[in-house]
């Protein structure tokens, strides 16, 4: 079946630092790859997409791209700040079901 | 911009009530969905539904638990006869349909406390 790897949290920073969460899907086909947000005390946010192989996903400063090579779409953001704290997760989708499969989430903090 | 809407934002209730959870998604999406997320686990789909009818359920989504769409703006999740296990938040969401709109958007989710 499909599934998503996210790299375990929770992951520490200090604000300016460089981010990078390493995301990694099993899918046969062609699914669109997303990165979803959780602030604290909130829902799901999209954060960023993409839909085919080469795809660059960006948003808020936060860039993934969709790496059919490697199975890979991993996020990034050169310099964070304290108001990027979230959890953060990966996701998969095809276009028959369009149903979201998660990865576990990770936990990022950022520490002025 | 248009968002979904959930209500309550939080609910507890004693094991083996009933519980109903409310949506209003956005409102030209046509497909709409319920996930949840037990604490500190993975989100999890639950039931996908369009067109007035499930489209898939997980195999979470057993008979305790249904869905309705009982006028043009709501979107609801009913378990009959909660669980302890039933604990978790539900996240509502909705997808406009059509070519390249994959996209679901999510509500802020009821928290479900079962005691």
């Amino acid at each position: 079946g499909n599934s998503v790897t996210q790299m375990e949290g929770p992951v520490t920073l200090s604000e300016e630092a460089f981010l990078t969460i390493n995301c990694t899907y099993t899918a046969t086909g062609y699914p669109s790859l997303f990165w979803y947000v959780q602030y604290p005390g909130e829902g799901l946010q999209l954060l960023l997409k993409a839909t085919k192989a080469d795809d660059k996903g960006s948003n808020k400063g936060f860039e993934a791209t969709y790496r059919k090579e490697t199975t890979s779409f991993h996020l990034e953001k050169g310099s964070v700040q304290v108001s990027d704290s979230a959890v953060y997760f990966c996701a998969l989708t095809y276009a028959n079901d369009y149903k979201l499969s998660f990865g576990a989430g990770t936990t990022v903090t950022v520490r002025a | 911009e248009p968002e979904v809407t959930q209500t309550p934002s939080h609910q507890v209730t004693q094991m083996g009530q009933e519980v109903i959870l409310r949506c209003v998604p956005i409102s030209n999406h046509l497909y709409f969905y319920w996930y949840r997320q037990i604490l500190g686990q993975k989100v999890e789909f639950l039931v996908s539904f369009y067109n007035n009818e499930i489209s898939e359920k997980s195999e979470i989504f057993d008979d305790q638990f249904s869905v309705e769409r009982p006028d043009g703006s709501n979107f609801t999740l009913k378990i009959r006869s909660t669980k302890l296990e039933d604990s978790a938040m539900y996240f509502c969401a909705s997808r406009r349909g059509g070519q390249y709109q994959e996209t679901q958007y999510f509500g802020p989710g009821t928290r479900l406390l079962v005691l």
